[in-house]
């Protein structure tokens, strides 16, 4: 089956911009993750998903990141009024979750591609 | 400050020759090491991943080691290829909490480049 797919691959914006990144996870993960890579470090957790339940938002940023998943499938992380700083690669990832809903923290998550995100 | 420190941050290898990267990290209460491999424009692929009761694991010609009394790791790579060329990060996952998914802390990565 396929991965972790994540679109648009490269996005630029002009400062001040909305922008609208999507995450389409392995079909049955019940976990999402979205993590913020900024050039030449390591990603940094920003939210986490089980199902449709945003469980922990606690990485956002600012209030001008949002991040849904209606239908406990595809995710999409929004960033209103774009800044500089905002410039990253935004990796979605995925994984499983143990019967009886404990959450083994030994699961593998899965990463996609990542969407590159540039601000003018 | 990070809490899961990486060395070196780049480091340039010939073909065929071995090397071993170093993690050293912070995060409390310890849960589980894992290696990732990171080729450029693309998310991170897990290597291996270690318990702390775990001190050593292979996958292939990659092999970490952890000693979790004084919180280092380090992944040895064996006869570089070409393809090994990219970044390898150390993560490590703390607190896990009943009914929440495990939280990655992720160090700065160290950048591998293996030339002819």
């Amino acid at each position: 089956g396929a991965g972790v797919s994540q679109s648009p691959r490269y996005k630029v914006a002009k400062r001040g911009q909305d922008v609208a990144l999507r995450c389409d996870p392995i079909s049955g993960h019940v976990s999402l993750f979205w993590y913020q890579q900024a050039l030449g470090q390591g990603p940094e957790f920003l939210t986490y998903f089980q199902n449709e339940a945003q469980l922990d938002k606690s990485g956002l940023p600012s209030d001008r990141f949002f991040a849904e998943r209606p239908e406990g499938s595809v995710s999409t992380l929004k960033i209103q009024r774009t800044q500089q700083e905002d410039s990253a690669v935004y990796l979605c990832a995925s994984s499983t979750r143990l019967a009886g809903g404990y959450v083994q923290s030994y699961n593998e998550q899965f990463f996609g591609p990542g969407t590159r995100l540039t601000v003018l | 400050k990070n809490q899961v420190e990486q060395s070196p941050q780049s480091l340039i290898i010939l073909e065929g020759k071995n090397c071993t990267l170093q993690c050293n990290y912070t995060v409390s209460p310890f849960s589980n090491l894992r290696w990732y491999k990171q080729d450029t424009g693309r998310g991170p692929v897990s290597l291996t991943i270690m318990t702390f009761s775990e001190n050593t694991k292979s996958n292939g010609r990659y092999t970490a080691t952890l000693d979790a009394d004084t919180k280092q790791s380090s992944l040895h790579i064996t006869a570089s290829q070409l393809s090994d060329s990219a970044s390898y990060i150390c993560v490590v996952t703390f607190g896990v909490q009943r009914g929440t998914a495990s939280k990655l802390t992720f160090g700065t990565g160290t950048r591998l480049q293996v030339t002819l």
